[in-house]
């Protein structure tokens, strides 16, 4: 079994719809939890990092996070087609932040 | 765009062979780490340098190698080419001690072992 599990998709959803991507987790040590949007042929970009559990809003996206669970999410409101890409969760347990653990990433597409 | 870069873009090696990639940090940064990310799979963490030492290390093989320089641009190398090598390459660059959470990725090296 994988530390992090995530749902591969795609997922295709209208514009303007709300979205929801998620993952889960097994290691209780990881405490800083990511979101990664990454376009075909691209490295992966940092959209949102959380530490520990909690809520974090940023513009469009929110990202959740419940230890208690081991679960966190990403909201993306008003969803555009410029948001087609594939979304990694990553996580780390080092106290930098650094050594990700990544799922495997969802792939999203929003259609106009 | 960020400003890590990589090189080569694309690699056509053959089954033993070997290979060595490089990168280039975003300036200022002194931390490079090296993921391998496998066709429609999540990126794994292969190794981190920190000041020119390895800093960890992922489950990788001793094949899987690393350097950072004084100007703390990097090279991965990998010895004895294995077919499961083919991937596309990360590289990653980070300021150690000031959180340290924005790695920045470059856009890959893509490895094709035949």
């Amino acid at each position: 079994q994988k530390e992090v599990e995530q749902d591969p998709g795609p997922l295709s959803v209208p514009e303007g719809a709300i979205v929801s991507l998620n993952c889960t987790y097994s290691n209780s040590a990881f405490q800083y939890f990511m979101w990664y949007r990454q376009y075909s042929r691209k490295g992966p970009e940092l959209l949102m990092y959380t530490y520990s559990s909690g809520n974090k809003e940023d513009g469009r996206f929110t990202a959740q996070v419940d230890k208690s669970s081991k679960y966190i999410s990403l909201f993306i409101r008003d969803s555009q087609p410029s948001d087609s890409a594939t979304y990694l969760c990553a996580m780390s347990a080092d106290n930098a932040g650094n050594m990700l653990t990544f799922g495997g990433g969802t792939r999203l597409m929003v259609k106009p | 765009e960020t400003g890590v870069t990589q090189s080569p873009t694309h690699l056509i090696k053959t089954r033993g062979q070997q290979v060595t990639l490089r990168c280039s940090s975003q300036s200022g940064h002194n931390t490079v780490s090296w993921y391998q990310q496998a066709l429609g799979q999540g990126p794994q963490f292969i190794f981190q340098y920190y000041r020119e030492e390895e800093n960890g290390r992922g489950n990788f093989p001793p094949r899987f190698s690393g350097l950072q320089f004084p100007n703390y641009s990097s090279e991965l190398n990998v010895n004895a080419l294995e077919l499961d090598d083919s991937a596309l390459y990360l590289c990653a660059s980070s300021l150690k001690g000031e959180g340290g959470l924005d790695q920045y990725f470059g856009p890959g090296t893509r490895l094709t072992v035949t």
